[in-house]
């Protein structure tokens, strides 16, 4: 059965920062780009950011380019999202998820860690 | 950058047929994938690649995307379809949701 469970979240102050992982399970992670996509609650899903299979590509979303760093540690099966000078409009739910194989959408997905940015 | 457009919700009568729009420049050269969240859960995968379904999702939904538009059904609805659905396009290297559509079964 694949997992995906997340944790990291919490309170931080506006400019601070706060480091997300995903734990994989299940599957064989070496083979699967991950992402993390983030949802204010009440509102819509947000794409954040992807990372190839290696670590060698990722892509982010405008709004978090230079700020949050996406990486993967393949030997613990674990994904990561460094978050630097956290911004009020960053409080969300962030999801990691495992895209399908050959297509960008994703197939499974964790249940998510609430990240609030509050002084 | 790339915008895809869904009402903001949808009624459907118990074991009648819903239909969720998903508008975009051009949008039937793309892959439409669709997803469901239900209050307080995870997204859920229903459709990839514009009409494929995933193992355990229910034949009731189908998808299609031509033109300007991408479509998902849902026939014979069910009360435990009422959720939250987005749809989602890869578009120069940025991942695109939809402001997501929220069915309501009456």
């Amino acid at each position: 059965e694949v997992q995906l469970v997340e944790s990291g979240g919490g309170l931080v102050q506006p400019g601070g920062s706060l480091r997300l992982s995903c734990v994989a399970s299940g599957f064989t992670f070496t083979t699967y780009w991950m992402g993390w996509v983030r949802q204010v609650p009440g509102k819509g899903l947000v794409w954040v950011s992807r990372i190839n299979s290696d670590g060698s590509s990722t892509n982010y979303a405008d709004s978090v380019r230079g700020r949050f760093t996406i990486s993967r540690d393949n030997a613990k099966n674990t994904l990561y999202l460094q978050m630097n000078s956290l911004r009020a409009e960053d409080t969300a739910i962030f999801y990691c998820a495992r895209e399908m194989s050959a297509v960008v959408s994703f197939d499974y997905w964790g249940q998510g860690t609430q990240v609030t940015v509050s002084s | 950058s790339y915008e895809l457009t869904q009402p903001l919700s949808v009624s459907v009568a118990l074991g009648q047929t819903a239909t969720i729009t998903c508008g975009g420049n051009n949008i039937g050269i793309k892959n439409v994938h669709w997803y469901q969240q239900k209050p307080g859960q995870a997204p859920v995968l229903v459709i990839y690649r514009d009409t494929k379904r995933p193992s355990g999702i229910p034949e009731r939904f189908s998808g299609s995307n031509s033109g300007n538009t991408a479509t998902l059904t849902i026939s014979r609805a069910q009360a435990g379809d009422e959720a939250d659905y987005y749809c989602q396009v890869w578009d120069s290297s940025t991942v695109v949701f939809g402001g997501g559509t929220k069915v309501t079964v009456l």
